[in-house]
């Protein structure tokens, strides 16, 4: 079956540091990845997607790299603030129009100041 | 621009009462709807999606129900609520090309 695996220890770093969060999946064959963040008691916010023939995406402070080789996605932070504490999850659409995504469990960021 | 609603924000209901979420969706025609159940812990379940008014799709068997009345609503439903129903419910629309957008989500506790 599909699985995705996320950092389930919490991730601390400092202030202005880069943040890598890393995704891995097995026995799947994904077209598309995502990013989102999740506040306590709050829903996911959509942050970056990737497709299957890209092999990196930027926006403003974050970045997220795809290896279907490695069957991984790193999602990099890059100047982190406070602000960006929160979970991350990652989550993939298979190939095909099956709209349904798989998701992780998420890592927790703490980024200290 | 497009927005999402959910209500309520908090419900605490006991085992065996019936259950009724509303989703509504502006700024966007025939969008793709989604409900989604995140237990502490877990990752997020896929309950039931809809891409159109009257076409459900059930990914979870269960005691749950799901109803797309009008375009841009969407409804969860169940008759008898179970102690195993408590968690975090969000309804979400969009699609692979351009992400999901969730709605902020309601905390259901079965009592």
């Amino acid at each position: 079956s599909q699985k995705i695996e996320q950092n389930s220890e919490a991730l601390n770093i400092q202030e202005g540091k880069t943040a890598t969060l890393t995704c891995n999946y097995t026995n799947y064959s994904p077209a598309y990845l995502q990013w989102y963040r999740q506040d306590p008691g709050r829903g996911p916010v959509f942050l970056l997607l990737i497709r299957e023939n890209e092999k990196e995406k930027r926006k403003e402070r974050l970045k997220v790299t795809f290896d279907t080789t490695l069957k991984q996605s790193l999602f990099h932070i890059t100047a982190s603030q406070p602000a960006d504490s929160a979970t991350y999850l990652c989550a993939l659409e298979r190939a095909g129009n099956n709209r349904k995504l798989i998701w992780g469990l998420g890592t927790s960021l703490a980024v200290n100041p | 621009s497009q927005t999402i609603h959910q209500w309520p924000a908090t419900l605490v209901q006991p085992v065996g009462s019936p259950l009724s979420l509303e989703c509504t969706v502006e700024g966007t025609s025939n969008p793709n709807l989604y409900w989604y159940r995140q237990a502490a812990g877990r990752g997020l379940q896929l309950l039931f999606y809809s891409v159109g008014i009257g076409q459900i799709s059930s990914e979870v068997p269960q005691n749950l129900s799901a109803s797309r009345p009008q375009d841009r609503q969407f409804i969860l439903s169940s008759k008898k609520l179970l102690l195993s129903d408590s968690g975090f419910y969000l309804c979400a629309w969009g699609g692979h090309y351009y992400g999901y957008t969730f709605g902020s989500g309601t905390r259901l506790t079965v009592v």
